[in-house]
């Protein structure tokens, strides 16, 4: 199973840019990337996806690395209600719209 | 509104007990599922289901079965409640379980937090 590896927490300054790592050295060349984010006591959220292309919208960025096994997710600005678990999922060609979630980054906004 | 709604949103009960959760979308998607989040946090998905086809995970214990009345709605039945079952139950639902469209999401419902005391 393709997996996907995110540091446990991260703690950012509010008002300021948050980078959010993945690694998924194991992506095939189908699988989309997806980010989800799970706000405390919700349930998760769709943040953002990407294939290989640098994607934008209006929660955030995806940054895909040229050789896709690494991508990052950019909070342009985080503010307190940033604070949030992100997920970083790799959705597989073969797997229809299952999704398996990781155990995602804890980002932490300091005011 | 609402898009994806879940009740009750907090569930007390005894051992042993039969329990249902409901889950209702209003966005017209074809297929739901749930998923598990333990207290470690770890989400797992449970089920996926359309009008069609069942998928089970196969560490799901067969005391959980869903329900489908009609398409906006999957339930989640669990028989025989143990101790092991207490966590937070998130319904979904999505366009289409093999959608190979790549902006097909999944939407979330609020969850339900199941205690067995």
């Amino acid at each position: 199973d393709a997996k996907t590896t995110q540091p446990n927490s991260m703690e950012s300054n509010e008002e300021e840019p948050v980078h959010l790592p993945c690694n998924h050295s194991t992506i095939s060349g189908t699988d989309y990337i997806h980010w989800y984010r799970q706000l405390p006591s919700q349930g998760p959220e769709y943040v953002i996806h990407g294939l290989t292309s640098n994607v934008n919208n209006r929660m955030a960025s995806l940054a895909i690395a040229e050789d896709r096994k690494s991508s990052t997710l950019i909070l342009h600005r985080a503010t307190l209600r940033d604070a949030a678990v992100y997920y970083c999922i790799l959705r597989l060609s073969n797997a229809g719209n299952m999704l398996t979630f990781g155990g995602g980054t804890r980002l932490m906004v300091k005011p | 509104d609402t898009a994806v709604s879940q009740t009750p949103k907090y569930l007390v009960t005894q051992m042993g007990n039969d329990k249902s959760i409901k889950c209702e979308q209003n966005l017209g998607h074809d297929t739901m599922y749930w998923y598990k989040q333990d207290s470690k946090k770890f989400l797992k998905i449970m089920f996926s289901y359309n009008n069609k086809e069942l998928i089970i995970n196969e560490t799901v214990p067969n005391r959980f079965s869903p329900k489908s009345p009609d398409k906006a709605h999957l339930n989640l039945h669990i028989n025989s409640l143990e101790l092991g079952d207490s966590a937070v139950y998130f319904c979904a639902s999505s366009q289409d379980l093999y959608s190979t469209a790549s902006t097909d999401t999944q939407y979330f419902g609020p969850g339900t937090r199941l205690t067995v005391l």
